[in-house]
């Protein structure tokens, strides 16, 4: 079946524009999490969903980056004011339920830079 | 803080040998550990797993060894494969939570 997909696959923006990437998780998976990958570093936990439940946005690094779940299907990760700083590759995940013994599938991610 | 450690950022291995890779943690709350498969210009792919219940876990050419007093796992290759070729990330969880927590990575080549 149809893995996780994402778009746009490449982003390049400039610094103080907003930009929107996109996320369409297996069908049927309740859990859907973001993540951002910088150069060198590891895969980094922004948000995640999970069913119609509150979002844990623990790992958004500031205010400028927001996330919302429509339908409990695709999602859309906001990143307002970019800044260089935010330049990375965003990759989203899904799995059947939550929980950490559940293995997480992952789309090809989002590379965005901000000049 | 980084609470899942992959100290090796790289490693070459000849075809037919052994690669191992390895992971360290801090947290003593983790018991479900992962390792991810990742190809340039794609998502990582889940290779392998272990619960910390089990020392071993064996899946084809791939092994996942768990110690848990020493706060340590590993991931033996082998026979090694150029298509082996690829970054592999640990991670990290306490199944009472959903979030993983993931190393910085092993870049891995398999040399023909």
């Amino acid at each position: 079946g149809a893995g996780v997909s994402q778009s746009p696959s490449n982003k390049v923006t400039e610094k103080g524009k907003d930009v929107e990437l996109r996320c369409d998780p297996i069908s049927g998976h309740t859990a859907l999490y973001w993540y951002r990958q910088s150069l060198g570093q590891g895969l980094e936990f922004l948000i995640y969903f999970q069913g119609n439940s509150a979002p844990d946005k623990s790992g958004l690094p500031s205010d400028r980056f927001s996330a919302e779940r429509t339908g409990g299907s695709v999602s859309t990760l906001t990143i307002q004011r970019t800044q260089q700083e935010d330049s990375a590759v965003y990759l989203c995940a899904s799995s059947l339920i939550a929980g950490g013994a559940d293995t997480q599938y992952f789309g090809p991610g989002t590379r965005l830079t901000v000049l | 803080d980084q609470q899942v450690k992959q100290n090796s950022p790289s490693l070459s291995v000849q075809e037919g040998r052994i690669s191992i890779l390895n992971c360290d943690y801090t947290n003593s709350m983790f018991d479900y550990f992962l390792w991810y498969k990742k190809y340039p210009a794609e998502g990582p792919t889940f290779l392998i797993s272990i619960s910390s219940i089990k020392d071993k876990n064996e899946d084809g050419r791939f092994t996942v060894f768990l110690n848990k007093s020493a706060k340590h796992l590993s991931l033996h290759i082998v026979p090694s494969q150029p298509g082996d070729s690829a970054v592999y990330f640990c991670a990290a969880s306490d199944s009472g939570t959903y979030k993983y927590i993931f190393g910085t990575g092993t870049r891995l080549k398999v040399l023909a």
